[in-house]
């Protein structure tokens, strides 16, 4: 079985200052993962993700996530915020030791940027 | 380019009616995917066609019926539908639903049920 937990609803960081965006999996093979964001209104985008190979991941608008396998996390980070990157962000999972290849979504975290 | 495109972008319907939502990829790819979103909340999976044929359906209603006329086009018609029914559709695709692809989402088709 695959699960992603988001355990953040809400991130609020300040304009200029890094920002980190939580997130755990389990699976029970290896894990291909997954972080989108979404605008209002809007469908998700693909950030990055992480299949295999170096655990930092570098990805779209200056965003990158840490694969770290003893703690199954994936946070997604970005040194300085900008106002604009305030969304919806969804981590996902797939589990490539036999469970669905159907990702699963976490609940997702709502960042906001203060100017 | 990576583009998912889906039309209407807005449908307000009635109960009793019947419409359809579209969905296009020139990508190649094989997989497609219909998910249901409400606000703030994670893509509920309903429908997933692979190489064209419909490979899950997570116990969807009859009221939404899919339909993949070619690999680059993707429909979901609907027909008496619920208020609890209006959500975002998204429609997305990869290159094949076994591989390490990255989906792609469209911009979603907002739908309100009167």
């Amino acid at each position: 079985a695959q699960s992603v937990a988001q355990p953040e609803d809400q991130v609020n960081v300040a304009e200029g200052n890094p920002l980190t965006v939580k997130c755990t999996y389990s699976v029970s093979g290896n894990p291909y993962l997954f972080w989108y964001v979404q605008y209002p209104n809007r469908g998700l985008q693909f950030l990055l993700k992480y299949i295999t190979g170096d655990n930092l991941v570098k990805g779209s608008y200056g965003f990158e996530a840490e694969f770290n396998k003893s703690q199954t996390s994936f946070h997604l980070k970005k040194p300085s915020a900008l106002v604009s990157d305030s969304a919806l962000y969804f981590c996902a999972v797939r589990d490539m030791g036999g469970g669905s290849y159907i990702p699963t979504f976490g609940r997702g975290t709502s960042l906001i940027v203060h100017p | 380019d990576t583009e998912v495109t889906q039309t209407p972008k807005h449908l307000v319907m009635g109960m009793t009616n019947k419409k359809s939502l579209k969905c296009e990829q020139h990508m190649g790819h094989r997989a497609m995917y219909w998910y249901k979103q409400k606000a703030k909340k994670p893509p509920e999976l309903m429908f997933v066609y692979s190489y064209e044929k419909l490979s899950i359906n997570e116990s969807v209603p009859s009221r939404f019926s899919p339909e993949c006329p070619n690999s680059s086009l993707l429909n979901l018609h609907l027909h008496a539908l619920q208020p609890e029914d209006s959500a975002l559709y998204l429609c997305a695709s990869s290159q094949d639903p076994a591989s390490t692809d990255t989906q792609y989402f469209g911009p979603g088709t907002r739908l309100t049920v009167l």
